[in-house]
């Protein structure tokens, strides 16, 4: 069974970091691309960032390029979403989630098959 | 980007009803198209891929078609445990979502 278990999150005042962590269990984690999701309060879901399977690929949403950092280990199974420079913009629940292919193709990316179970961001001073 | 734009914003269907919801693209994005169903408090869920391929474990009640700009998703015979809020994602070029279409069981 797919599994994707967060970690991280939290409160953080303007201009603070948080580090987000994803734990995945449940199938080849190395063969396949990631993704976080986020949700602010009644809004739509916003792609935020994704990672090649290997981790030699990212993408970013221009809104957080420059302060956010997508990482992974293969070693562990593991992602994570580093968060510098917060904003109260940036509120709003993140989701880590599962592609079905090894990486996005130029701009030509993917559905997301899995998803965790979501991460508070709150941003306020 | 390529804007993704969702029709009805809110539904309330009775059970039994067949109920559609519409998502229409700024661009052709050919059929690279995904419906999530996401229940409150609960992570997005995968219903269908490819505009029209039923993910395993999703009840056959749902479908989906279209291509190029305009998709529908199909609930053929709504149920209790199809309320939710549904969104649509295209992904032909990079990842959006739509605003999202919230359905109500009267």
């Amino acid at each position: 069974e797919v599994q994707l278990l967060q970690s991280g999150g939290g409160l953080a005042q303007p201009g603070g970091s948080l580090r987000l962590s994803c734990a995945a269990s449940g199938f080849t984690f190395g063969n396949f691309a990631m993704s976080w999701v986020r949700q602010a309060p009644g809004k739509r879901l916003e792609w935020v960032s994704a990672i090649s399977n290997k981790g030699d690929s990212t993408y970013y949403t221009d809104s957080v390029k420059g302060r956010f950092t997508f990482s992974r280990d293969n070693s562990k199974n593991t992602l994570f979403l580093q968060m510098n420079n917060l904003r109260a913009e940036d509120t709003a629940i993140y989701f880590c989630a599962k592609a079905p292919r090894i990486s996005c193709t130029g701009a030509f990316c993917y559905s997301l098959d899995y998803w965790g179970q979501g991460s508070l961001v709150t941003v306020s001073s | 980007d390529i804007q993704m734009t969702q029709s009805p914003s809110t539904l309330s269907a009775s059970v039994g009803d067949r109920v559609t919801i519409t998502c229409r693209a700024s661009q052709s994005i050919s059929s690279w198209l995904a419906w999530y169903q996401q229940k409150p408090g609960k992570a997005p869920k995968l219903l269908i891929d490819k505009a029209s391929s039923l993910q395993s474990g999703v009840p056959s009640r749902f479908s989906g078609s279209g291509s190029g700009t305009e998709f529908t998703l199909t609930i053929s015979s709504l149920q209790p445990d199809d309320f939710g809020t549904y969104y649509c994602q295209q992904y032909y070029t990079y990842v959006t979502f739509g605003q999202g279409t919230k359905v109500e069981i009267k």
